[in-house]
């Protein structure tokens, strides 16, 4: 049971390069998560699919698409990468119904130059 | 607008002392909160979380109390160990009202010195 897994674990980009970021779970989870982490500000929301099939906003969803391929897999996709994408990036999961506890991956470090 | 606020960049404290740490919130609506710990280079780990219908909530070493009226919370670790030198964040939750998505605190830095 490895639980949240995320790929790459570091990326560098250009500006105006696209790239996708993996994340999937085998905990049979309904809902994951996307967040950004910079610093002095916290993990804010990018997208989020609340179950298999859907997909919606987050705080910050400007740049970013999004894709729940099935229930295991959730990535996200920069299309034209810019300077201020530079951050960390964590996927999480969480199990369904009232359960509220979200569990994260080990995190993606991107640096877009 | 920062919903979720730890004001605190920092903490440092004694091996064997207690750490508090604080958090405010500005959503009344929110009904449900999560303190997660994080490590350098590592996804943050849910550590201990509380329920609106409660003002205490213990697990071993780390108690969460809750003050809603203040729209406060707060996280005591006893006693502080080396191994709970990390960031920690305060999420929060509004359930139902807004697909169980959290906010969260800029985080607070603790160093426990031996």
């Amino acid at each position: 049971n490895a639980g949240v897994t995320q790929t790459p674990k570091f990326q560098v980009l250009k500006t105006g390069q696209s790239m996708t970021l993996q994340c999937a779970q085998d905990m049979n989870h309904n809902s994951m998560y996307w967040y950004r982490q910079d610093p002095g500000m916290g993990l804010r929301l990018i997208y989020y699919s609340a179950s298999e099939g859907t997909t919606d906003k987050g705080e910050v969803p400007n740049g970013y698409n999004v894709s729940r391929l099935n229930k295991r897999e959730f990535s996200l996709r920069l299309e034209s990468a810019a300077p201020s994408q530079t951050s960390v990036y964590f996927c999480a999961s969480r199990i369904r119904g009232g359960e509220e506890t979200q569990y994260f991956g080990p995190g993606t470090r991107l640096l877009v130059l | 607008d920062q919903q979720v606020k730890q004001n605190s960049p920092s903490l440092s404290v004694q091996e064997g002392r207690i750490s508090i740490l604080n958090c405010d919130y500005t959503n009344s609506m929110f009904d449900y909160f999560l303190w997660y710990k994080k490590y350098p280079a590592e996804g943050p780990t849910f550590l201990i979380s509380i329920s609106s219908i409660k003002d205490k909530n213990e697990d071993g070493r780390f108690t969460v109390f809750l003050n809603k009226s203040a729209k406060h919370l707060s996280l005591h670790i006893v006693p502080s160990q080396p191994g709970d030198s990390a960031v920690y964040f305060c999420a929060a939750s509004a359930s139902p009202f807004n697909d169980y998505k959290l906010s969260f605190g800029a985080g607070t830095t603790v160093t426990v010195r031996a």
